[in-house]
């Protein structure tokens, strides 16, 4: 089936430094990636959306100059959350999806801790 | 402007018992309504979707209920076991590949 790997699965930095998550898809080439945030016991909430080789698609409210999304290839995603603050704590997760319009496989999320 | 509404908030059932989720949705040009289930520290599951052109679909013991014209769908976990415990969220998306939109999440715990 299709797999989604995401790395870190755990993060702690000093607060204004820089993050960089990566989504990875395994066996599956994935037109369009998306990241989430969810803090504790909410909903997953779309942070944006990203389609290989153009720039990502930001949803109201998320600045775009503090979380950076790269989509260079069909298979790898990163999101950078730049001078991160301790009120960007949270978990983050990414999905993959293909045009084919089976579904999303999601990464196993990555908790970043800013201190 | 929540597109996708889930209820209730908790729920909790007995070993055995049946699990009732819902969720209204808003959108109707959503065609593609999956359930997914995430314990702590996961990343959520695919446990089944449907899309409109059929009312119900079964996985097991896991059940869609979708009703097109309310613009409802459920899920139903006959025979919940305490492994069953975890949060669902139902969500939507336009084809099964642009932006998926979730609901809040139901938090449930099946008691032994």
């Amino acid at each position: 089936g299709a797999v989604v790997s995401q790395h870190p699965s755990r993060v702690i930095c000093k607060s204004g430094t820089s993050v960089k998550i990566e989504c990875r898809s395994l066996d599956f080439q994935a037109t369009t990636m998306f990241w989430y945030r969810q803090f504790p016991k909410q909903s997953l909430m779309l942070m944006a959306t990203s389609n290989e080789g153009s720039k990502a698609t930001y949803e109201q409210g998320v600045e775009k100059d503090k979380f950076l999304i790269n989509h260079a290839s069909l298979t790898l995603s990163t999101l950078t959350v730049t001078s991160a603050h301790p009120e960007d704590s949270s978990f983050y997760i990414c999905s993959a999806s293909r045009d084919s319009g089976n579904g999303y496989t999601f990464g196993s999320g990555t908790r970043l801790t800013v201190v | 402007q929540q597109q996708v509404k889930q209820s209730p908030q908790s729920l909790i059932v007995q070993k055995g018992g049946i699990s009732i989720i819902n969720c209204a949705y808003e959108n109707t040009a959503f065609d593609y309504f999956p359930w997914y289930q995430q314990f702590p520290g996961k990343g959520p599951a695919l446990l089944i979707a449907i899309r409109p052109d059929v009312s119900e679909k079964k996985e097991g013991r896991f059940t869609i209920s979708f009703n097109k014209s309310a613009k409802q769908f459920s899920l139903h976990i006959m025979d919940s076991q305490p492994g069953d415990s975890a949060t669902y969220f139902c969500a939507a998306s336009i084809g099964g590949y642009n932006k998926l939109i979730f609901g809040a999440g139901t938090r449930l715990a099946v008691h032994p």
